[in-house]
């Protein structure tokens, strides 16, 4: 079954504006990561959080992680034409081998100019 | 190279027939995943390298499938006989292994099964 399930599945913005994509999840987690594919090829890795993390920033991005509510956000701040790609959130789980990410369906972005 | 390489890019093959997917790693990685990827669908995991263990082959989802790392870098992800349900996007990654960090992806591989 899908641990990360991400919402909404697709988002359509204006250039400039703020992007915000959401990640539930089931299971304990040892981190959780967030992937952008563009085309539907090879996947970025964008930002890793730990579950005793609450947010983190990385350039124009920021991530929250709420392990009470098992959920994570992803805040693309003044968005681009180029941020244009899907976005996925993937688990690394606790309890088990820590290396398997379960990865959820994505959002697609799109930013228009 | 600087990151993980797949080849071929792109695959179409007959129903029954056999293909081979190849991974390069990134050098230093020890760690190597394959994910298979329906069309709008998220990553399905199918296997896992680290080092000289025994790979973790949980994610295969029959046994059409196998795959192999040789020396402790490159892979191969073989599937025998293959079938319509197959066509999809094969996809390679590496990390350090042993560390909580990123996983780094190749570009894929598009099989598509006829």
């Amino acid at each position: 079954s899908q641990q990360g399930e991400e919402d909404p599945q697709a988002l359509s913005i204006q250039e400039g504006e703020n992007a915000t994509m959401n990640c539930s999840y089931k299971t304990s987690i040892n981190n959780l990561q967030w992937y952008r594919q563009n085309s539907g090829r090879g996947l970025v890795h964008l930002i890793l959080i730990r579950s005793n993390e609450r947010e983190k920033h990385s350039g124009r991005l920021r991530v929250t992680l709420d392990t009470s509510k098992k959920s994570s956000s992803l805040l693309i701040t003044a968005s681009r034409a180029a941020d244009t790609a899907s976005y996925f959130c993937a688990t690394e789980n606790s309890g088990g081998s820590n290396y398997k990410l379960t990865f959820g369906k994505g959002t697609l972005l799109t930013v228009n100019p | 190279g600087a990151g993980v390489s797949q080849s071929p890019s792109n695959k179409v093959t007959e129903k029954g027939k056999d293909v081979e997917l190849r991974c390069d790693p990134i050098s230093g990685h020890t760690a190597l995943y394959w994910y298979r990827q329906s069309l709008g669908q998220g990553l399905e995991f199918l296997i896992y390298f680290q080092g000289n263990s025994a790979p973790d082959k949980s994610g295969l989802p029959s046994d059409r499938f196998s795959a192999e790392r040789t020396g402790g870098s490159v892979s191969t992800l073989t599937i025998q006989r293959t079938q319509q349900e197959d066509s999809a996007v094969y996809l390679c990654a590496s990390s350090l292994g042993g560390v909580t960090v990123g996983q780094f992806f190749g570009p894929g591989t598009r099989l598509t099964v006829l």
